[in-house]
């Protein structure tokens, strides 16, 4: 299946940690790589290969996989961190796609 | 630095065609994949499909299958998105990103496209 399901928001309360899921039957194969988009802003790589995170992607950033579900988890989500995020994955005919994306909402 | 510049923003009548850029800088252009993604007003990513520089190879997503045509011009580090008739949903914004294996990066800043009559 080509489907990565995400919850539509998420609420955190500043400086608390929070965990956004993507799941999907592909995850049990590919890697997930996660990307934070602000208002007006492109898609930003934040974490890749389950947990490596670009030069520049604080450490309060990270990735994990367990079964046919991906998470990204920030340790400590600052007001900054507030955008919407998104799962991206392949299947095994090479075609990629995206999760429906989490509105992450720091309180 | 690794980068990608898109084309500026079009706005277009239904039924007009359109091509839209994307020029590649500061790595080996041939060498990567480069993704096109959808991103209607208000809504999620959608990937379109894949071209590698190196050969023009291209993979469509089926729901982008013969409604866009994708391009490169390796000698100009440029990848291109086409249209040869715009209708008013194909209203969004468009971007490339250079595709790893199992990851997109980086990004272009996008390119607005408007239909409207």
């Amino acid at each position: 299946s080509s489907e990565l399901t995400q919850d539509p928001a998420v609420s955190v309360a500043l400086g608390q940690p929070v965990r956004i899921t993507c799941q999907g039957d592909s995850l049990r194969t590919y890697y997930a790589s996660w990307y934070q988009q602000k208002p007006g802003q492109a898609p930003l790589l934040v974490i890749y290969d389950k947990n490596n995170r670009p030069s520049g992607i604080p450490d309060r950033f990270s990735g994990s996989i367990s079964g046919n579900t991906a998470s990204l988890t920030i340790t400590g989500a600052q007001a900054d961190d507030e955008a919407d995020y998104y799962c991206h994955s392949r299947d095994s005919n090479g075609y990629l796609f995206f999760g429906g994306g989490t509105k992450l909402t720091v309180l | 630095e690794v980068q990608l510049v898109q084309s500026g923003a079009e706005v277009k009548k239904p039924g007009e065609s359109l091509r839209i850029s994307c020029k590649g800088s500061g790595y080996r252009f041939t060498t990567y994949w480069i993704s096109w993604v959808r991103q209607m007003p208000g809504k999620g990513l959608e990937w379109m499909g894949i071209i590698y520089p190196h050969d023009s190879g291209t993979k469509y997503s089926p729901s982008f299958q013969g409604q866009v045509t994708m391009s490169v011009d390796a000698s100009n580090t440029t990848a291109y998105l086409q249209w040869s008739s715009l209708k008013a949903s194909d209203t969004a914004v468009y971007y490339c990103a250079r595709q790893l294996i199992n990851h997109s990066d980086p990004w272009g800043q996008g390119t607005l496209v408007i239909v409207s009559s």
